[in-house]
Order: C-alpha cells, then sequence, then structure tokens
C-alpha cells in the first residue's frame, strides 16, 4: 500500500517562528503537493513538484516555501509564521500513471497551531 | 477559474435512509471529476473518477453520477459507517499532472 508520512500530527508554534513539514512517500511517486485545509474553504493548493528540485506555485503559495531535495521528501517552508497560518496541512503523492485518474494519496495531515 | 461547489454542507441521514450529495462545477473543459470521503482526522481517500457526462461508477452503497454540469453521489441505505466528509474535486483540461480542485466538502452524519 501507497503510504504518505507527515512527521508532525500536531504542531504549536509562535508568530515569527520557522517551521518545516516534512512528508515522505513509499512509492516512488513522481508528484507531491501541499494542500491546507480550512474550515469554509475546502482543500486549497500551496505548491507542488513534479520532479526533485521542481516546484510550482499552487493557488495560495504566499508566505510558504517548498523543498524537494529528493524524490520520496517534500518539505513546506513557513519562513516566519502568522496566525493566519494555523491551518490543517496535507500531503498527497501521485504517479505519472496516475496523471489523469485523480487518485492522490494523502497522508494524515499536520495540524498547525501559531499563536 | 475553476470552481467546485459542494450541497449541502451538511447531511444527517437516519440509517436506510437514502438520498444524494451535489457537486456543481465550472472548469474550462473537464478532464475528469473524483470524489473522495475523509473521516474526521485523516486525509482524504479516493473513491471514484468520472471522465465524461453519462458516466457512472459504484462502490458498495456509493454511486457517482456525472452531467454537463455537476455531479451526484448517490447513497442507498446508508450505514453509520458511511459517516464522513465528501469531497468532490474536478481537473481541467489544460492543467498538467494531477493537479485538482477541491469543494469545500459534504459533511455526512449517519445515526442508528
Amino acid at each position: 500500500d501507497v503510504k504518505v508520512t507527515q512527521s508532525s500530527r500536531y504542531l504549536v508554534k509562535r508568530t515569527g517562528e520557522k517551521v518545516f513539514l516534512e512528508c515522505v512517500q513509499d512509492m516512488d511517486h513522481e508528484n507531491m503537493f501541499w494542500y491546507r485545509q480550512d474550515p469554509g474553504l475546502g482543500l486549497r493548493l500551496i505548491y507542488f513538484s513534479y520532479d526533485v528540485k521542481m516546484k510550482e506555485k499552487g493557488d495560495i503559495p504566499e508566505g510558504y516555501s517548498v523543498s524537494r531535495e529528493k524524490k520520496e521528501r517534500f518539505s513546506l517552508i513557513l519562513e516566519s509564521a502568522s496566525t493566519n497560518q494555523t491551518s490543517m496541512y496535507l500531503c498527497a503523492s501521485s504517479g505519472m500513471h496516475q496523471g489523469f485518474t485523480g487518485e492522490l494519496f494523502f497522508g494524515e495531515g499536520s495540524r498547525l497551531t501559531v499563536l | 477559474e475553476d470552481q467546485v461547489t459542494q450541497s449541502p454542507e451538511a447531511l444527517r441521514l437516519q440509517e436506510g435512509e437514502s438520498s444524494s450529495l451535489n457537486c456543481s462545477y465550472t472548469v474550462s473543459g473537464l478532464r475528469g471529476l473524483f470524489w473522495y470521503r475523509q473521516d474526521p482526522g485523516k486525509g482524504p481517500e479516493f473513491l471514484f473518477t468520472l471522465y465524461s457526462a453519462g458516466e457512472e461508477k459504484e462502490k458498495e452503497r456509493l454511486k457517482a453520477t456525472l452531467t454537463k454540469k455537476e455531479s451526484f453521489l448517490h447513497i442507498t441505505a446508508p450505514k453509520p459507517e458511511d459517516s464522513a466528509t465528501y469531497l468532490c474535486a474536478v481537473q481541467a483540461a489544460e492543467t498538467s499532472g494531477s493537479r485538482l480542485t477541491f469543494g469545500e466538502g459534504t459533511q455526512l452524519t449517519v445515526n442508528p
């Protein structure tokens, strides 16, 4: 079974702190994604990556950056956390052969609270 | 801009009471429409892909249908374990890879 593992389920950080959210997938998938999920707003795409060292902005990239140094790992970075970044963050992956099936494999999420 | 609107926001059913969830979409050329299920505290889990109007997919008590403007997720004789949030997503023809636009979801509660 495909497994997408997010390193932290719950984090509490202070305004201005640098935050790293890590995601690892074990199925050799080319595509990886970071979404945030908020009540009333649904899932919104922050950044995605089609290959190592490649990244593309999603719909809400402001305040975030990403890193993909290895195929299996995709990191989301909040350079200076703010309270409006309090949210559930979801990582997902898919393989090239799944490019048109819509099947994303999600991790269990990282709930970030910024105080 | 691609848009996905789901209704109702929340639905409460008695066990065995069949109903439907709606997903309306606006997209410049639909490549696919997708349904996911999300349990509390978990990431979404893929259910179905629909590619063209008239297509239907079934899985246990769930059946997804697609028209040119909307999709329905029909739930027949639901059980309490069907309680979850159901998410609809679309992929536009001009987008590359697996980039999806999600709706806000319908939170379904099935009471025993």
